[in-house]
């Protein structure tokens, strides 16, 4: 089945700097994308979802690429701000994946320090 | 508002013990999964159901059991909880169709003694 690696594991950057997530997944019919924020102690929140035919995402601070030929997609937070502090899963979703299932990356626990 | 509402927050089992975590979704979607997260692993998907009756084994579902009675309702059983079962607990609901995303629960955190 679908496999995602998540990278790195652990992120921190200062106050201002980018802070780049990278997914990589096997599923080369792999459809939908996801990103999620985790707050410490709280629930998955979604960030941004992205489909085939879109390349780039733009957010409020931060970018979401796609690259469907290296089955990459990352996500870019440009001056990261201590708010940022939390943990980001990718998600993606396959056609062949009866019910709309997730398989989620192992998350990315970012760390902004003023 | 709609919502995905767990219970309980917290709880502690012993080993060998009965655990029930229940699950509540005012969505009104069809499927409601069941994951567990650690360290490490992200969340990891247990148990999952298409609606009313249904229950689905996901990529961990050995030590677990679901039941679905009705589109609200989802509850994720361990009959004999081992300690290997400490995690933190995600209920979610989605609709069916492709990239739909999901409405997580607020989580419960289990402690198996």
């Amino acid at each position: 089945g679908e496999q995602v690696e998540q990278r790195p594991p652990h992120l921190s950057v200062r106050e201002g700097d980018s802070a780049v997530i990278t997914c990589t997944y096997t599923d080369p019919n792999s459809y939908y994308f996801f990103w999620y924020k985790q707050e410490p102690g709280a629930s998955l929140q979604l960030l941004m979802k992205v489909f085939s035919s879109t390349e780039i995402n733009e957010g409020q601070g931060f970018t979401v690429l796609l690259n469907k030929k290296d089955k990459r997609l990352s996500l870019n937070l440009t001056a990261a701000h201590p708010g940022d502090s939390a943990a980001y899963f990718c998600a993606v979703s396959a056609p062949n994946n009866a019910g709309a299932k997730l398989t989620f990356g192992g998350g990315t626990r970012l760390t902004v320090r003023p | 508002e709609a919502a995905v509402t767990q219970s309980p927050r917290n709880k502690v089992a012993v080993t060998g013990g009965k655990v029930t975590l229940s699950c509540n979704q005012t969505n009104n979607h069809n499927n409601m999964y069941w994951y567990r997260q650690d360290t490490g692993h992200g969340l990891r998907l247990i148990h999952y159901s298409y609606g009313a009756g249904s229950t689905e084994k996901g990529d961990i579902p050995d030590g677990y059991k679901a039941s679905r009675p009705s589109q609200e309702n989802f509850s994720l059983i361990l009959e004999l909880a081992t300690p290997s079962q400490t995690s933190v607990y995600f209920c979610a609901s989605g609709d069916a169709g492709l990239g739909s995303d999901y409405t997580f629960g607020s989580g419960t955190r289990l402690l198996v003694i």
